[in-house]
């Protein structure tokens, strides 16, 4: 079975651009989420999403970052305009449904460095 | 805020078991224990699961207090490739949003 599929792997940008990251869950799974992990600390949800309607996104830094998910498979994280406490690894993760019985799976992460 | 409570480290013999605890204290009824490891420069690995009962997979033992409070997770033949961030997480209940909060973990070395 194929795992969360995530790219770009790495990323280095510029204060004040954009970038994106693009996921591709497991084949079925219903619940999508994301999150930012810093150098040194656990993982951070920043929004999680049941099929294509976002269930939470209050970690979410609205300002600057966004986050869709149509037709309700892959998805797409942004960030615009990127700062320097943006340099962070995204993980994206997926599970079959929202009960607290399905495991959540994780990609590898997109690594992405502000300077 | 995560709802565990574990060491920030802890060390192992190669070949020994490796018993990492977690509390737990505030946990519900209907919540699982999750135990996910993280080894570096790559995203967290998923291990083990239980509600009430104790629970063995091909990685690991998982065992649950019987007041629920706390758990162990237990890799009964610790090997160099073990050494990792293991974050023991409560789900939460199914009403919510159903996602992983993730604390700080524990960071496992193993020794030759």
């Amino acid at each position: 079975e194929a795992g969360v599929a995530q790219s770009p792997r790495y990323k280095i940008i510029e204060k004040r651009q954009s970038v994106a990251f693009w996921c591709n869950p497991i084949s079925g799974h219903a619940t999508l989420y994301w999150y930012q992990q810093i150098l040194g600390q656990g993982p951070k949800l920043l929004i999680q999403f049941q099929n294509n309607g976002v269930v939470d996104d209050s970690q979410l830094p609205k300002d600057r970052f966004s986050a869709e998910r149509l037709k309700g498979v892959d998805s797409t994280l942004k960030i615009q305009p990127a700062k320097l406490e943006d340099s962070a690894v995204y993980l994206c993760a997926s599970s079959l449904g929202r009960s607290s019985g399905n495991t959540i799976y994780f990609g590898e992460g997109s690594w992405l460095t502000v300077v | 805020d995560a709802k565990t409570t574990q060491p920030p480290s802890m060390d192992c013999a190669e070949g020994r078991a490796a018993n990492l605890p977690c509390n737990h204290s505030t946990i519900s009824g209907n919540e699982y224990v999750y135990w996910y490891r993280q080894i570096h420069s790559q995203g967290p690995q998923y291990i083990i699961h239980g509600l009430k009962n104790n629970e063995t997979n091909e990685m690991a033992s998982l065992i649950i207090t019987e007041d629920r409070k706390s758990s162990t997770l237990i890799l009964p033949h610790a090997t160099l490739r073990d050494t990792a961030v293991y974050y023991c997480i409560v789900r939460v209940a199914p009403s919510s949003a159903s996602k992983i909060i993730f604390g700080s973990g524990t960071r496992l070395s193993i020794r030759p």
